[in-house]
């Protein structure tokens, strides 16, 4: 069964500093991995998906994702954060093509950025 | 992209009552819909996998009678919270695949915030 772990419950940056949020999965076939941002009260909003092609994906908001087989990580990046990025991201993944493939979320990780 | 509606956004009920959340997809077919609860400062939890037209499954640990799940058709699904109590207060997240969608596209509501009295 698939599964999904962020590392980091919890990440304080500073403004235009970059940033890594860090996502392993764990799957026995192959996968399509996700990145959501969720900000409060609110649902979620997809920042980026890999599906298949370049490891390297760009989502919106300036974010960027690399897709990395070997060490089963799909690390979430941006090179310089502003103080409207403070928001809860979820690493997601998916096993198969078919209609009922479930999307299982990470335990998120707390982006909080400091001026 | 493709929109997914929730109703209510925010609902308060007493306990021992029913509470019935919408789940639309606007401007799309969606063959199947999922069904989330997500607590504070938690993750989303997969609740159960709705096809329209066919039974929902449920996931382990998710109890189907007392979280009703209907998909009558390829634009709604309900999820009915029965004899609701406290600990079923939580955020509730319908998503919706497009059927026409290549692959996994899934898009999902804004949630629907339960607060049980």
């Amino acid at each position: 069964a698939q599964s999904v772990t962020q590392l980091d419950s919890q990440v304080p940056v500073f403004e235009e500093a970059p940033v890594e949020l860090r996502c392993n999965y764990s799957s026995s076939v192959s996968v399509y991995l996700f990145w959501y941002v969720q900000y409060p009260n609110q649902g979620l909003q997809l920042l980026l998906k890999y599906l298949s092609g370049s490891t390297l994906v760009k989502g919106i908001n300036g974010f960027e994702a690399e897709f990395n087989k070997s060490q089963t990580s799909f690390h979430l990046r941006k090179p310089s954060v502003h103080i409207s990025d403070t928001a809860e991201y979820f690493c997601a993944v998916s096993e198969g093509y078919s209609s009922a493939s479930k999307i299982i979320f990470g335990s998120g990780t707390r982006l909080s950025i400091r001026p | 992209g493709a929109v997914v509606s929730q109703h209510p956004s925010r609902v308060i009920c007493k306990s021992g009552t029913s509470v019935k959340i919408e789940c639309r997809s606007l401007d799309f077919q969606a063959t199947t819909m999922f069904w989330y609860r997500q607590f504070p400062k938690q993750s989303l939890m997969l609740m159960a996998t709705s096809n329209e037209g066919s039974k929902a499954t449920y996931e382990q640990g998710v109890e189907k009678d007392k979280f009703l799940i209907n998909h009558a058709s390829l634009t709604l699904s309900t999820l009915t919270v029965t004899s609701a109590h406290p600990e079923d207060s939580s955020f509730y997240i319908c998503s919706a695949r497009d059927r026409q969608g290549g692959y996994n596209e899934q898009f999902f509501g804004p949630g629907t915030r339960l607060t049980v009295l």
